[in-house]
């Protein structure tokens, strides 16, 4: 099965740097994903790792280490409009391909502070 | 194109009714999911389609719980005889292929059983 384990809540002030872990278990794995979603909204897809090493788009950066099945999600230059959801998610794997279908962790509700 | 669109954006039906949900995905997307999403919870998946096919369902989808994608362009999740353990949002996604690392998803169909 799958499992994924992130904080429940961070709360940051404006212009502040937080990072978001995650550590996963799962039977297949096809790279870790990250996802926003605010209050009533849709998730978004903020970026995807499925190398060991840093992805950076923009003020959000996303780190896989898959020897320790961990990864991390850094929002830098806060904003209030930051304050939202963020997702940790696996892809599957389904006799020896990937379906694309996603594992979402629990979620870290981001409060940002002015 | 817009996105992904779901139809109605909330549903409120006394227990034992039947509700079907449709989902419009972005047009040249094949790939086509559905997750549930309970408060303080991420998605969890239910099933996904290839096109017309419907490849894998989760545990989750009970007997209860049907889907199609008819023609392989929108597709309606369809719960029988609801019961309020239902309640949650039903969120559609899709996807052009399952290396696509990101998935487009709606706004999410609310249900509430009374």
């Amino acid at each position: 099965g799958q499992s994924l384990e992130q904080p429940s809540e961070v709360t940051a002030v404006e212009g502040a740097i937080v990072q978001i872990n995650c550590t996963y278990q799962t039977s297949g794995f096809y790279g870790l994903s990250w996802y926003q979603q605010h209050d009533g909204g849709a998730p978004t897809f903020l970026s995807y790792n499925a190398l060991d090493g840093l992805e950076e788009t923009g003020r959000f950066s996303s780190f896989l280490s898959r020897s320790d099945s961990y990864g991390y999600l850094l929002l830098q230059e806060l904003q209030m409009k930051d304050s939202a959801s963020y997702f940790c998610a696996v892809r599957d794997e389904y006799r020896g391909s990937t379906l694309g279908r996603l594992y979402f962790g629990r979620g870290t509700q981001l409060t940002v502070w002015p | 194109d817009t996105g992904v669109s779901q139809d109605p954006r909330h549903k409120i039906t006394k227990r034992g009714q039947n509700v079907t949900f449709r989902c419009d995905p972005i047009s040249e997307h094949n790939r086509l999911y559905w997750y549930r999403q309970t408060l303080g919870q991420g998605p969890e998946f239910l099933t996904y389609f290839q096109n017309e096919a419907q490849l894998e369902k989760s545990r989750l989808l009970s007997d209860r719980f049907s889907a199609e994608r008819p023609k392989g362009s929108f597709s309606t999740l369809e719960i029988q005889r609801t019961e309020q353990g239902d309640s949650a949002m039903y969120l559609c996604a899709s996807s052009f292929r399952p290396e696509n690392t990101e998935a487009f998803f709606g706004q999410g169909t609310r249900l509430t059983v009374v």
